[in-house]
């Protein structure tokens, strides 16, 4: 079966800290994907990355980092010197070489105070 | 590239009325659509998949006669809540996948805005 489990159900850090967002996935495939999204509050799930089974290096965009490791089964995001704007639910999701279903964690809120 | 639309954003009916919303691909043609139901500070579930052309595949617990899925072209899904109850009331975001894009990116979902639902 497949899971994926985002322990931390909100976070809550003074703008400018970096914060690190968990995401922990179970899988039996051999080939998978996963996937981060932000959602703001206006609803609208906004693409962040995906990432492949067979990629394993680290991933940086400006001020968001990804963090791969297949020997713990987790795919951590860290967002360094966070603004207000980032401010928003990130989900975690896993998907399959088989079929195209998204397995969504629970969701991370995480707010960012001026 | 790889713009989803969705309409309305926002439906206010009576109970025991029928809503209609619209996912459309915008530049890119969809082999397969979702459409998921989020409850608020929940995550998304996923209530059914389509493909083009063939009948929607529901998962447990969605009841198809409440919402019709119709696929009836690459860049369009409609999801149709029958009889609305004020239960019904939610964020319903659809997505939409391909593999043909010209810079594939695998796996991908795609999402629409949402339409958020409200049942009087």
């Amino acid at each position: 079966a497949q899971k994926v489990t985002q322990a931390q159900t909100e976070i809550s850090v003074v703008e400018k800290e970096d914060v690190t967002l968990d995401c922990v996935y179970e899988t039996r495939d051999t080939t998978y994907y996963l996937f981060w999204y932000k959602q703001p509050p206006s609803g609208e799930l906004v693409f962040l990355i995906r990432r492949n089974s067979f990629d394993e290096q680290n991933e940086i965009s400006g001020r968001y980092s990804w963090n791969f490791q297949k020997s713990t089964s987790s795919f951590n995001f860290t967002i360094t010197a966070s603004q207000v704007v980032d401010s928003a639910v990130y989900f975690c999701a896993l998907s399959g070489d088989s079929n195209y279903q998204l397995i969504w964690g629970a969701g991370t809120k995480l707010i960012i105070k001026p | 590239g790889a713009v989803v639309s969705q309409h309305p954003s926002r439906v206010i009916c009576k109970s025991g009325t029928s809503v209609k919303i619209e996912c459309r691909s915008l530049d890119f043609q969809a082999t397969t659509m979702f459409w998921y139901r989020q409850f608020p500070k929940q995550s998304l579930m996923l209530m059914a998949t389509s493909n083009e052309g063939s009948k929607a595949t529901y998962e447990q617990g969605v009841e198809k006669d409440k919402f019709l899925i119709n696929h009836a072209s690459l860049t369009l899904s409609t999801l149709t809540v029958t009889s609305a109850h004020p239960e019904d009331s939610s964020f319903y975001i659809c997505s939409a996948h391909t593999s043909r894009l010209a810079d594939y990116s695998g796996n991908t979902q795609y999402f629409g805005p949402g339409t958020r639902l409200t049942v009087l």
